[in-house]
């Protein structure tokens, strides 16, 4: 499809695991971000990405949370020894160019259950 | 501090009453950028609207329309005529311009669940 994509849609794993979340953004989109969205609440921001490079990281909860976009595409989100604070939605969303105006196209989000 | 309050949480309309949603927002860019997102029980967020901190001119779109207020920092979305398929969760978003803001960042109300009823 021509939205973003994201895998998998849902993901259930035992606290001290790690996970991976991939991200496709759409085709040609430049800024790519990540949000953490909990139950009852608005996204909140995690990353942003520029092509390849990671500008802006200050939304990561933790040391653990770890995010790359190694050729300018597809993002990876790597949550490492999984904690039950750690469950909610994780959203990845792109924009064409990069600036504050670009409206953001979101995915359905990974919804992540940590036992 | 939130940059963006939301304070209606939930509202429940019957088919074809108006409804307002409020949103709030706190800034001290003089450049900056509102966007309202509905998330339907699917979750994908669908971008709805973007407005510029220089540009009051409210707007119309079918049955949508937006107040954009300065001066209270408000930017209000109404519902014309509701209809069962507007039920979903609306977010209110600020994205701040001025130097030093990472660009494109989103700080999003908590969101208001819209509930329309046949």
């Amino acid at each position: 499809g021509a939205g973003v994509s994201q895998s998998p849609r849902y993901k259930v794993a035992k606290r001290g695991q790690d996970v991976a979340l991939r991200c496709d953004p759409i085709s040609g989109h430049v800024s790519l971000f990540w949000y953490q969205q909990a139950l009852g609440q608005g996204p909140e921001f995690l990353t942003y990405f520029q092509n390849e490079a990671q500008l802006d990281k200050s939304g990561l909860p933790s040391d653990r949370f770890f995010a790359e976009r190694p050729e300018g595409s597809v993002s990876t989100l790597k949550i490492q020894r999984t904690q039950q604070e750690d469950s909610a939605v994780y959203l990845c969303a792109s924009s064409l160019n990069r600036g504050p105006s670009q409206p953001q196209h979101f995915g359905d989000g990974t919804r992540l259950s940590i036992l | 501090a939130q940059k963006v309050t939301q304070a209606q949480t939930e509202i429940s309309v019957v088919e074809k009453e108006d409804v307002t949603l409020d949103c709030v927002y706190e800034t001290r860019d003089t450049t900056y950028y509102l966007f309202w997102y509905k998330q339907p029980p699917s979750g994908e967020l669908v971008f709805l609207i973007r407005r510029n901190s220089f540009d009051e001119q409210n707007e119309i779109s079918g049955r949508y329309s937006w107040n954009f207020q300065k001066s209270t920092s408000s930017f209000n979305f109404t519902i014309t005529a509701s209809q069962v398929v507007d039920s979903a969760v609306y977010f209110c978003a600020l994205s701040e311009a001025d130097r030093g803001s990472t660009l494109g960042r989103l700080y999003f109300g908590r969101g208001t669940q819209l509930t329309v009823w046949p």
